[in-house]
Formats: C-alpha cells, structure tokens, sequence
C-alpha cells in the first residue's frame, strides 16, 4: 500500500520569500501525485497533480512541483509567497491498482507580512 | 452550480437528532466520497461510492449511515451521534477508470457540532 508523509507540520514564511513544502511518498512503482490547498472552513482545492511525463508540473495560483523518483519526493514551490496563500497543504499519493489517494497530515503555512 | 456543493455549511445537532448531509456533483463522476476531518487530525475516509455501489466503508460506526441514490447525489444520514463526531465532513467526487486521472474535487463542507 501507498503512504505519504509530510515532515513539517508549521511552515512560517515572510511574504515575497520563497516557498518549499516536502512531501515523500512510499510506492512500489511510479505514482500519482496531487497536491491539494485547504483555506480555512472550505474544502480542498487541487492545486496540481502528476501522472507521467515531464517532472516539473506547473499549478495553479503560481504553484509547481516536482516529482524526484530517486528520493521518493514530490516537493510544491512558489517563488514569491502572497498573503493569501496562508492555508492548509495537503500532498495525496495515488497507486495504480487504486482510485483512492492516501493523504498526508498537511503543513500549515503562515505567512508574515 | 459547478462543481461539487454540500448542504447545509453548517449543522449543529443533539445527541437524539436525526439529520443528513448532502452533496451533489455537477462534474459527471463516477465515484463520490465521504471524508471527516477532525482538528489535529488526518483526514479520514469514511465510504466510498462506485457507480452508485459502496466499495469502502473504513469501520464507521453505524451512527452513520450513507446513501447514493445516483452518481450525481450522496447523503450521509446521522442519528444518535456523539459530541467526538463534531468535525468538517467533506465530499469528495472522482472519475475512476480510463486513463486513471481519478483526482478527487472536494465540497466545501459541513461543519457539524454534536452538543
């Protein structure tokens, strides 16, 4: 079975500053991968997702991520952090024998201004 | 109304109600899900819908009971619950098969308080 783990719980960021949140994933073969973006009260919206193909996957809301196979990561970047992206990020992990994506714990991320 | 809509947003109920949470899907999916999601913990599947058949119910206790009447609509009913189910229930919807791109398109929610 898949697993994915978020090692930060609290990311805390100025806003403008560069943005990097881990994601690592355990699978067997190559994987789908998604990152989601919880504000608070609402539910998750996709922010991008990767199948196959190129590993540089470009979001929505100026978000991109990268799918590394040899360190098992798929990690979300912004260059320049607004304010209003102070919100939950969830990574899922999605196996081929499965249409149901584990996720992981999310990172919090704040933002200072 | 695109995408996927939950009603109501917010819900609270005693402990001896009987009420129920819908979602409906305006995405043409084949798969629909429910999620609960608790403060400072991981999100939780509940059940799974495939074509209108349950294939996943993760030991939830009977106090909650769905419903998939269509593709389109899912229900969970809620009786006799306790104050530790106040939580965001989430729905979730999904295209399973083809070229696998099953990403999930979740609801806004039901903020549900038990008291």
């Amino acid at each position: 079975a898949q697993s994915v783990t978020q090692p930060d719980i609290h990311i805390t960021v100025s806003e403008g500053a560069s943005l990097e949140l881990r994601c690592n994933y355990s699978y067997g073969a190559t994987p789908y991968l998604f990152w989601y973006v919880q504000s608070p009260g609402q539910g998750l919206q996709l922010l991008l997702k990767y199948f196959s193909g190129d590993t540089l996957v470009q979001g929505i809301k100026g978000f991109e991520a990268e799918f590394k196979r040899s360190q098992s990561s798929f990690n979300l970047r912004k260059p320049s952090v607004h304010w209003s992206d102070a919100a939950e990020y969830f990574c899922a992990v999605g196996a081929g024998g499965s249409y149901i994506p584990t996720f992981g714990r999310g990172t919090s991320l704040i933002v200072h201004p | 109304e695109t995408g996927v809509t939950q009603t109501p947003r917010h819900l609270v109920m005693g402990m001896t109600n009987k009420k129920s949470l819908k979602c409906e899907q305006h995405l043409g999916h084949n798969a629909m899900y429910w999620y609960k999601q608790s403060a400072k913990k991981p999100l939780e599947l509940m059940f799974v819908y495939n074509f209108k058949e349950q294939t996943e119910n993760n030991s939830v206790p009977s106090r909650f009971s769905p419903e998939c009447p269509n593709s389109s609509h899912l229900f969970l009913h809620l009786h006799t619950l306790q104050p530790e189910d106040s939580a965001l229930y989430l729905c979730a919807s999904s295209q399973r098969g083809g070229s696998g791109n099953y990403e999930q398109y979740f609801g806004p929610g039901t903020r549900l308080t038990v008291t």
